[in-house]
């Protein structure tokens, strides 16, 4: 069964330092990528999505993502962060899992980013 | 503006109770989704329906319980089965049906229900 592993449940960076937050799954032969975003006591935002083609990913809010298959990697960048980026950030799959050919998504634990003055 | 608006926010259950947590979009999506958070746990997918009239149960659909009579609503039952609902509730929608992988979901606000 498809897994998705986000190794890091929390990371402290300071304002306007880089960040990496790191995302993982399994193998699989037809997948679809994307990030969410959850302030506190919030729904998911999307931040940006892979479904195929380059593997740099633009999203919103100064996000991008590089899937890389090798690795089985989703890693979300941001090169300076901010205050405001101070959230809980999730990785999720989407993969075909039945013979009826729906698709599924699977969630990572989440890794919460804080951002330091 | 076109959304998902959950309602209520904050909801508390006393032990024995079900609740009815209620979902509505105005996006006109057909495929809509239920799914519990718990801290540390992700997301867990309780139901989905991709049309009216018609619903799936997810990985964890023991004590919870659906209905999707309009294409705008979706609300979520949490019976009296269910041992442990303290958790948030998240209802998404997405312009793909579960058969389209590549759409992204639209999230509501989310409601917290906590039993007392």
């Amino acid at each position: 069964a498809q897994s998705v592993t986000q190794l890091d449940s929390q990371v402290p960076v300071f304002e306007e330092a880089p960040v990496e937050l790191r995302c993982n799954y399994s193998s699989s032969v037809s997948v679809y990528l994307f990030w969410y975003v959850q302030y506190p006591n919030q729904g998911l935002q999307l931040l940006l999505k892979y479904l195929s083609g380059s593997t740099l990913v633009k999203g919103i809010n100064g996000f991008e993502a590089e899937f890389n298959k090798s690795q089985t990697s989703f890693h979300l960048r941001k090169p300076s962060v901010h205050i405001s980026d101070t959230a809980e950030y999730f990785c999720a799959v989407s993969d075909l899992f039945s013979a009826s050919g729906t698709y599924k998504y699977i969630f990572g634990t989440g890794t919460r980013l804080k951002v330091l003055a | 503006d076109g959304g998902i608006t959950q309602s209520p926010k904050y909801l508390f259950r006393k032990e024995g109770q079900n609740v009815t947590l209620s979902c509505e979009q105005n996006l006109n999506h057909d495929a809509m989704y239920w799914y519990r958070q718990d801290p540390g746990q992700g997301l867990r997918l309780i139901y989905y329906s991709q049309i009216v009239n018609d619903f799936q149960k997810g990985d964890i659909a023991e004590g919870y319980s659906v209905s999707r009579e309009k294409k705008e609503s979706f609300p979520l039952t949490v019976t009296s089965a269910q041992k442990n609902p303290t958790a948030f509730y998240l209802c998404a929608s997405s312009i793909g049906a579960p058969t389209q992988g590549m759409y992204g979901y639209t999230f509501g606000s989310g409601t917290r229900l906590t039993v007392v």
